[in-house]
């Protein structure tokens, strides 16, 4: 069965340093999504892209964040210089259909900043 | 705020007993979604419910949606401890990213 990949699974990084968290959507999948949780709380949407561009983005995006499809397989997330309060864990998913079906999720990349 | 609340934050229940989990959104919606993520995992999609829908069946689960009273609930019947894990809400506005609640915590006891 098709699924979203993740790598890494875990990293640990310098508070200062920048991050990057890849994903392999779902191959005929067109729409792609970041969410994150921080240990334990609620599950908080990121960014949306779509053909190329985001599409979306929430407040917690900021201009540390930057989203990238660099060839026809992956998905990053760049976290430019990470702070203590980006800990969390970093879901990638995709869907076929924009913002009205379901998402499937990747296992996550657990980010830890030290 | 346009996320879904689930209610309660937390269940435990015995095998076999059914769970039932509630959620309330303050918008209109295109959809409502329930998730299940086993700890440390991904979310995997459970059910969706369309707005002009009131009831849906999956296997043992059962999703309802009452739009009047903005809210969901979801019941898994006959619970087994693999069900044990945390089940979220999802709602679907128009042309916006789906929003998930804080989630259920279902622990099942055998």
């Amino acid at each position: 069965e098709p699924e979203v990949t993740q790598t890494p699974s875990h990293q640990v990084t310098q508070m200062g340093q920048e991050v990057i968290l890849r994903c392999v959507p779902i191959s005929n999948h067109l729409y792609f999504y970041w969410y994150r949780q921080i240990l334990g709380q609620k599950v908080e949407f990121l960014v949306s892209f779509y053909n190329n561009e985001i599409s979306e983005k929430s407040e917690i995006f900021d201009d540390q964040f930057s989203v990238e499809r660099p060839d026809g397989s992956n998905f990053t997330l760049k976290i430019r210089s990470t702070k203590l309060e980006d800990s969390a864990m970093y879901f990638c998913a995709s869907s076929v259909s924009p913002n009205t079906g379901e998402l499937f999720f990747g296992e996550g990349s657990r980010l830890t900043v030290l | 705020s346009q996320q879904g609340e689930e209610d309660p934050q937390a269940l435990s229940i015995q095998e076999g007993e059914n769970a039932t989990m509630n959620c309330s959104y303050k918008t209109s919606i295109n959809n409502l979604q329930w998730y299940r993520q086993n700890s440390g995992r991904g979310l995997v999609h459970l059910i969706l419910i369309r707005s002009n829908e009131r009831e849906k069946h999956s296997g043992r689960l059962r999703v309802t949606l009452d739009t009047s009273k903005k809210s969901s609930s979801l019941l898994i019947t006959a619970s087994r401890a693999a069900d044990t894990a945390s089940y979220f809400c999802a709602i679907n506005q128009a042309g916006t990213a789906l929003i998930f609640g804080k989630g259920t915590t279902l622990s099942v006891s055998s």
